[in-house]
Protein backbone atom coordinates (compact mmCIF):
# COMPACT_ATOMS: atom_id res chain seq x y z
CA UNK A 1 0.00 0.00 0.00
CA UNK A 2 0.70 3.99 -0.50
CA UNK A 3 3.80 5.42 2.53
CA UNK A 4 4.13 8.80 2.49
CA UNK A 5 7.73 10.27 4.22
CA UNK A 6 7.53 13.44 5.89
CA UNK A 7 10.99 15.78 6.44
CA UNK A 8 11.61 17.75 8.31
CA UNK A 9 9.70 16.83 11.35
CA UNK A 10 10.42 20.34 13.25
CA UNK A 11 11.90 23.07 10.90
CA UNK A 12 12.48 26.67 12.85
CA UNK A 13 13.13 29.89 10.48
CA UNK A 14 13.44 33.43 11.02
CA UNK A 15 10.33 35.49 9.98
CA UNK A 16 10.73 37.02 6.44
CA UNK A 17 12.96 33.46 5.35
CA UNK A 18 11.48 30.61 2.82
CA UNK A 19 10.37 27.31 4.51
CA UNK A 20 10.57 23.81 2.84
CA UNK A 21 8.86 20.69 3.85
CA UNK A 22 9.16 17.49 1.65
CA UNK A 23 7.23 14.54 1.17
CA UNK A 24 7.63 10.80 -0.54
CA UNK A 25 5.44 8.55 -1.46
CA UNK A 26 5.19 4.82 -2.63
CA UNK A 27 2.65 4.04 -4.72
CA UNK A 28 3.36 5.45 -8.48
CA UNK A 29 -0.45 5.65 -8.86
CA UNK A 30 -1.48 8.15 -6.60
CA UNK A 31 -2.64 11.04 -8.26
CA UNK A 32 -3.30 13.85 -5.55
CA UNK A 33 -1.27 15.64 -3.04
CA UNK A 34 -3.21 17.93 -0.56
CA UNK A 35 -1.11 20.03 2.18
CA UNK A 36 -2.93 20.55 5.47
CA UNK A 37 -2.10 22.54 8.30
CA UNK A 38 -2.97 22.12 11.88
CA UNK A 39 -2.87 24.88 14.76
CA UNK A 40 -3.42 24.37 17.84
CA UNK A 41 -6.62 23.07 19.10
CA UNK A 42 -8.12 23.06 15.45
CA UNK A 43 -8.61 20.74 13.03
CA UNK A 44 -6.70 20.25 9.36
CA UNK A 45 -7.28 23.34 6.84
CA UNK A 46 -6.47 22.41 3.10
CA UNK A 47 -3.84 24.82 2.31
CA UNK A 48 -3.26 24.03 -1.11
CA UNK A 49 -2.99 21.01 -3.30
CA UNK A 50 -1.46 19.16 -6.56
CA UNK A 51 -2.92 16.80 -9.38
CA UNK A 52 -0.75 14.36 -10.65
CA UNK A 53 -0.69 16.52 -14.05
CA UNK A 54 0.74 19.33 -12.88
CA UNK A 55 4.53 19.92 -11.84
CA UNK A 56 3.68 23.10 -9.97
CA UNK A 57 1.02 25.15 -8.30
CA UNK A 58 1.37 28.54 -6.39
CA UNK A 59 -1.16 30.96 -4.45
CA UNK A 60 0.51 33.68 -2.97
CA UNK A 61 3.15 32.80 -0.77
CA UNK A 62 2.78 29.32 -0.71
CA UNK A 63 3.41 27.04 -3.87
CA UNK A 64 3.66 23.28 -4.10
CA UNK A 65 5.93 21.07 -6.44
CA UNK A 66 5.65 17.87 -7.58
CA UNK A 67 8.18 15.58 -9.28
CA UNK A 68 6.15 12.20 -10.57
CA UNK A 69 9.51 10.26 -11.55
CA UNK A 70 11.17 10.56 -8.28
CA UNK A 71 7.92 10.61 -6.45
CA UNK A 72 7.77 13.16 -4.14
CA UNK A 73 6.67 16.59 -3.50
CA UNK A 74 7.21 20.00 -1.84
CA UNK A 75 5.75 22.69 0.08
CA UNK A 76 7.36 26.18 -0.10
CA UNK A 77 6.07 28.92 1.85
CA UNK A 78 7.92 32.23 1.48
CA UNK A 79 8.30 35.32 3.26
CA UNK A 80 7.19 33.40 6.21
CA UNK A 81 5.11 35.38 9.21
CA UNK A 82 4.78 34.22 12.80
CA UNK A 83 1.03 33.10 11.41
CA UNK A 84 2.44 30.30 9.80
CA UNK A 85 3.65 28.86 12.93
CA UNK A 86 1.89 25.59 12.62
CA UNK A 87 2.00 21.54 12.11
CA UNK A 88 1.69 21.05 8.26
CA UNK A 89 0.88 17.47 6.97
CA UNK A 90 1.65 16.52 3.25
CA UNK A 91 -0.71 13.74 2.54
CA UNK A 92 -1.17 11.21 -0.71
CA UNK A 93 -4.84 10.14 -2.40
CA UNK A 94 -3.82 6.48 -3.78
CA UNK A 95 -5.68 5.52 -6.75
CA UNK A 96 -6.46 1.91 -4.52
CA UNK A 97 -10.50 2.83 -4.94
CA UNK A 98 -10.80 3.00 -1.44
CA UNK A 99 -10.09 7.08 -1.62
CA UNK A 100 -8.81 7.90 1.70
CA UNK A 101 -5.67 9.72 2.32
CA UNK A 102 -2.30 8.74 3.57
CA UNK A 103 -0.60 11.39 5.41
CA UNK A 104 2.75 11.88 6.57
CA UNK A 105 3.89 12.23 10.05
CA UNK A 106 3.53 16.19 10.27
CA UNK A 107 6.21 19.01 10.68
CA UNK A 108 6.34 21.47 13.16
CA UNK A 109 6.90 24.87 11.92
CA UNK A 110 8.09 27.08 14.03
CA UNK A 111 8.35 31.03 12.82
CA UNK A 112 10.88 33.07 14.99
CA UNK A 113 10.00 37.00 14.91
CA UNK B 1 -14.18 27.52 9.22
CA UNK B 2 -14.46 24.11 6.57
CA UNK B 3 -18.34 23.49 7.28
CA UNK B 4 -17.78 20.34 8.80
CA UNK B 5 -18.92 20.73 12.73
CA UNK B 6 -18.38 17.78 15.40
CA UNK B 7 -19.62 17.34 19.29
CA UNK B 8 -18.79 17.46 21.44
CA UNK B 9 -15.59 19.07 21.38
CA UNK B 10 -14.10 17.58 24.62
CA UNK B 11 -14.77 13.97 25.97
CA UNK B 12 -13.61 12.83 29.40
CA UNK B 13 -14.27 8.98 30.56
CA UNK B 14 -13.07 6.02 32.28
CA UNK B 15 -11.83 2.55 30.62
CA UNK B 16 -14.69 0.77 29.70
CA UNK B 17 -16.69 2.62 29.44
CA UNK B 18 -18.68 3.51 25.47
CA UNK B 19 -18.82 7.13 24.52
CA UNK B 20 -20.32 8.55 21.31
CA UNK B 21 -19.14 11.05 18.68
CA UNK B 22 -20.87 12.94 16.57
CA UNK B 23 -20.50 14.71 12.98
CA UNK B 24 -21.98 16.56 10.66
CA UNK B 25 -20.74 17.14 7.22
CA UNK B 26 -20.54 20.38 4.81
CA UNK B 27 -23.72 21.06 3.35
CA UNK B 28 -23.84 18.69 0.04
CA UNK B 29 -21.46 16.88 0.52
CA UNK B 30 -22.65 12.98 0.92
CA UNK B 31 -18.91 11.17 1.97
CA UNK B 32 -17.67 11.27 6.02
CA UNK B 33 -14.43 10.14 7.12
CA UNK B 34 -13.32 9.46 10.52
CA UNK B 35 -9.53 10.03 11.63
CA UNK B 36 -8.03 9.40 14.49
CA UNK B 37 -4.62 11.74 15.74
CA UNK B 38 -2.39 10.45 18.79
CA UNK B 39 0.72 11.67 19.33
CA UNK B 40 2.81 8.62 18.34
CA UNK B 41 0.62 7.63 15.35
CA UNK B 42 -0.23 11.15 13.16
CA UNK B 43 -3.75 11.10 11.29
CA UNK B 44 -4.57 7.44 10.70
CA UNK B 45 -7.57 6.55 8.74
CA UNK B 46 -10.47 4.65 10.46
CA UNK B 47 -13.77 4.60 8.07
CA UNK B 48 -15.72 6.25 5.27
CA UNK B 49 -19.44 6.31 4.63
CA UNK B 50 -20.97 7.86 1.81
CA UNK B 51 -24.67 8.43 1.50
CA UNK B 52 -25.30 6.17 4.30
CA UNK B 53 -22.98 2.80 3.26
CA UNK B 54 -19.66 2.06 4.43
CA UNK B 55 -17.66 2.90 1.40
CA UNK B 56 -14.35 2.29 3.00
CA UNK B 57 -12.11 0.77 6.19
CA UNK B 58 -8.57 1.54 7.21
CA UNK B 59 -7.49 0.68 10.80
CA UNK B 60 -10.92 1.16 12.89
CA UNK B 61 -10.69 -1.50 16.02
CA UNK B 62 -13.17 -3.99 16.65
CA UNK B 63 -15.01 -2.27 19.91
CA UNK B 64 -15.02 0.81 17.36
CA UNK B 65 -18.24 1.09 14.64
CA UNK B 66 -19.69 4.08 12.97
CA UNK B 67 -22.74 4.73 10.88
CA UNK B 68 -24.36 7.46 8.80
CA UNK B 69 -27.90 8.55 8.47
CA UNK B 70 -30.19 9.46 5.99
CA UNK B 71 -29.43 13.35 6.65
CA UNK B 72 -26.09 12.41 6.24
CA UNK B 73 -24.45 13.14 9.82
CA UNK B 74 -22.60 10.64 11.41
CA UNK B 75 -21.79 8.56 14.64
CA UNK B 76 -18.77 7.19 15.13
CA UNK B 77 -19.16 4.62 18.37
CA UNK B 78 -16.59 3.79 20.85
CA UNK B 79 -16.73 1.03 23.57
CA UNK B 80 -14.74 -0.37 25.81
CA UNK B 81 -12.32 2.00 25.82
CA UNK B 82 -9.23 1.71 26.70
CA UNK B 83 -6.17 4.22 28.05
CA UNK B 84 -5.14 4.04 24.46
CA UNK B 85 -7.96 5.14 22.94
CA UNK B 86 -7.09 8.78 23.98
CA UNK B 87 -6.58 11.14 20.73
CA UNK B 88 -8.26 13.43 18.54
CA UNK B 89 -10.92 12.16 16.72
CA UNK B 90 -11.49 13.94 13.42
CA UNK B 91 -14.15 13.55 10.65
CA UNK B 92 -13.69 14.95 7.07
CA UNK B 93 -16.29 15.29 4.15
CA UNK B 94 -15.82 15.54 1.14
CA UNK B 95 -18.78 16.20 -2.09
CA UNK B 96 -18.18 12.56 -3.95
CA UNK B 97 -17.50 8.98 -2.88
CA UNK B 98 -14.20 9.29 -5.03
CA UNK B 99 -12.00 10.24 -7.83
CA UNK B 100 -9.95 13.55 -6.85
CA UNK B 101 -11.71 15.40 -3.79
CA UNK B 102 -10.75 17.66 -1.63
CA UNK B 103 -11.92 16.56 2.21
CA UNK B 104 -12.57 19.35 4.32
CA UNK B 105 -11.73 18.53 8.05
CA UNK B 106 -14.08 19.42 11.54
CA UNK B 107 -12.38 21.13 14.28
CA UNK B 108 -12.13 17.30 16.25
CA UNK B 109 -13.31 15.83 19.68
CA UNK B 110 -10.34 15.61 22.34
CA UNK B 111 -10.96 12.25 24.22
CA UNK B 112 -8.81 11.46 27.28
CA UNK B 113 -9.80 8.04 29.02
CA UNK B 114 -8.59 7.70 32.44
Amino acid sequence: GENVEQHPSTLSVQEGDSAVIKCTYSDSASNYFPWYKQELGKGPQLIIDIRSNVGEKKDQRIAVTLNKTAKHFSLHITETQPEDSAVYFCAADPTSGTYKYIFGTGTRLKVLA
Amino acid sequence: DSGVTQTPKHLITATGQRVTLRCSPRSGDLSVYWYQQSLDQGLQFLIQYYNGEERAKGNILERFSAQQFPDLHSELNLSSLELGDSALYFCASSVGSGGIETQYFGPGTRLLVL
